[in-house]
């Protein structure tokens, strides 16, 4: 069975600071791969996917990641986080001939002002 | 923009009873899931469901878990008769080209 590992459960960062947050996933085979964000209050909102092509893709407000098949890896980076990036960040994974999506734990991220 | 919309918000229910989550999803769409989160655990998956009946299912979803879409509009997740571990932020979610969009979530408490 396919499992999605999300390294950081609880990250703080001074706004400006960089962030990578880690996700590594356990199936061998064709995947996609997707990191989705909830603001407090909120529902899951999709930041970015990768399906096929650039390993390193971007989403939205400035977030961006790479797949490195290699490392069975997704990481998320964002060069300057701000206070509204404060929120919980989950990476997750399809296998290509399924649709349900199997979520890492998550990653609390708090932005400090 | 279209979004998945999910009723009640919160519901709050004695064990053993039954409870019926409802979802609309985006209307184009057709695949259609149920997650749920247990407070301080991972999301998960329980079902998914295309052109009326159930694709894919969990162990989580048994015999007391039933989904529905009664209509050309609403999904739904009946739990028959609910108990104290099934509290949890249950999630609809729709699909487009692979790509799942959530609901708010219908947070469950059984007491």
């Amino acid at each position: 069975a396919q499992s999605v590992s999300q390294h950081n459960h609880h990250v703080i960062l001074s706004e400006a600071a960089s962030l990578e947050l880690g996700c590594n996933y356990s199936y061998g085979g064709t995947v996609n791969l997707f990191w989705y964000v909830q603001y407090p209050g909120q529902h899951l909102q999709l930041l970015l996917k990768y399906f096929s092509g650039d390993p390193l893709v971007k989403g939205i407000k400035g977030f961006e990641a790479e797949f490195i098949k290699s490392k069975f890896s997704f990481n998320l980076r964002k060069p300057s986080v701000q206070w509204s990036d404060t929120a919980e960040y989950f990476c997750a994974v399809t296998d290509r001939g399924g649709n349900k999506l199997v979520f890492g734990a998550g990653t609390i991220l708090r932005v400090k002002s | 923009e279209p979004e998945v919309t999910q009723t009640p918000s919160h519901q709050v229910t004695q064990m053993g009873q039954e409870v019926i989550l409802r979802c609309v999803p985006i209307s184009n769409h057709l695949y259609f899931y149920w997650y749920r989160q247990i407070l301080g655990q991972k999301v998960e998956f329980l079902v998914s469901f295309y052109n009326n009946e159930i694709s894919e299912k969990s162990e989580i979803f048994d015999d007391q878990f039933s989904v529905e879409r009664p209509d050309g509009s609403n999904f739904t997740l009946k739990i028959r008769s609910t108990k104290l571990e099934d509290s949890a932020m249950y999630f609809c979610a729709s699909s487009w080209r692979n790509e799942q969009f959530f609901g708010p979530g219908t947070r469950l408490t059984v007491l």
